[in-house]
């Protein structure tokens, strides 16, 4: 069964300060999907790395994948307030099934 | 990025009746889409696996009697809690699969469902 440990699940910041959130696995992905969710809404897709080492940027926020495909990482510069939410890792397989990360709930304060 | 939309959004019924949820894709055609199941605080757990023209396959511990799944056509799913019960209460995504293009998986806004 593969699994993905996500952490932290809760992290708490004021505004401008830098967060990590790593995502672990023992098991090999073919690809690794980060999304954010708002209360009472779908996952949205925030970014997808497919290669081994692969950094993806998507302005403050940036994404890593493991070399050996197992982890991945999304770093978040000087957060805002409207960062605030629920951030999901996912492994996909070949079959395009997704394994959710436990989710790490962000709160940025101003 | 493509769109999919879930009918209802939110729904209450009574227990032991049946709720039926539809899972579109709005601008490709999907011959896979996912359901999941979100508890609140919690993240996404997959319930099944919808095969367009074929049986659901369906994740440990999920009941297949309890949770139909019909995938009759390229852009619907459909889940339909049977018999419900105050514990089947949660929110139920859905997610498309575009294997053309852009080949991402794609999610619908959810749909509450409360029993009472």
């Amino acid at each position: 069964t593969q699994l993905l440990e996500q952490s932290p699940q809760f992290l708490s910041i004021q505004e401008g300060e830098n967060l990590t959130v790593y995502c672990n696995s023992s098991s090999v992905f073919s690809s690794l999907q980060w999304y954010r969710q708002e209360p009472g809404e779908g996952p949205v897709l925030l970014v997808t790395v497919v290669t081994g080492g692969e950094v993806k940027k998507l302005k403050r926020l940036t994404f890593q994948f493991g070399d050996a495909r197992k982890d991945s990482s999304l770093h978040i510069t000087a957060a805002q307030p409207g960062d605030t939410g629920l951030y999901l890792c996912a492994g996909g397989n070949q079959g395009g099934k997704l394994i959710f990360g436990q989710g790490t709930e962000l709160s940025v304060k101003p | 990025g493509a769109v999919v939309s879930q009918h209802p959004s939110w729904v209450i019924c009574k227990s032991g009746t049946s709720v039926k949820i539809e899972c579109r894709s709005l601008d490709f055609q999907a011959t896979t889409m996912f359901w999941y199941r979100q508890f609140p605080k919690q993240s996404l757990m997959l319930m099944a696996t919808s095969n367009e023209g074929s049986k659901a396959t369906y994740e440990q511990g999920v009941e297949k009697d309890k949770f139909l799944i019909n995938h009759a056509s390229l852009t619907l799913s459909t889940l339909t809690v049977t018999s419900a019960h105050p514990e089947d209460s949660s929110f139920y995504i859905c997610s498309a699969r575009d294997w053309g293009v852009r080949r991402e998986q794609y999610f619908g806004p959810g749909t509450r469902l409360t029993v009472t």
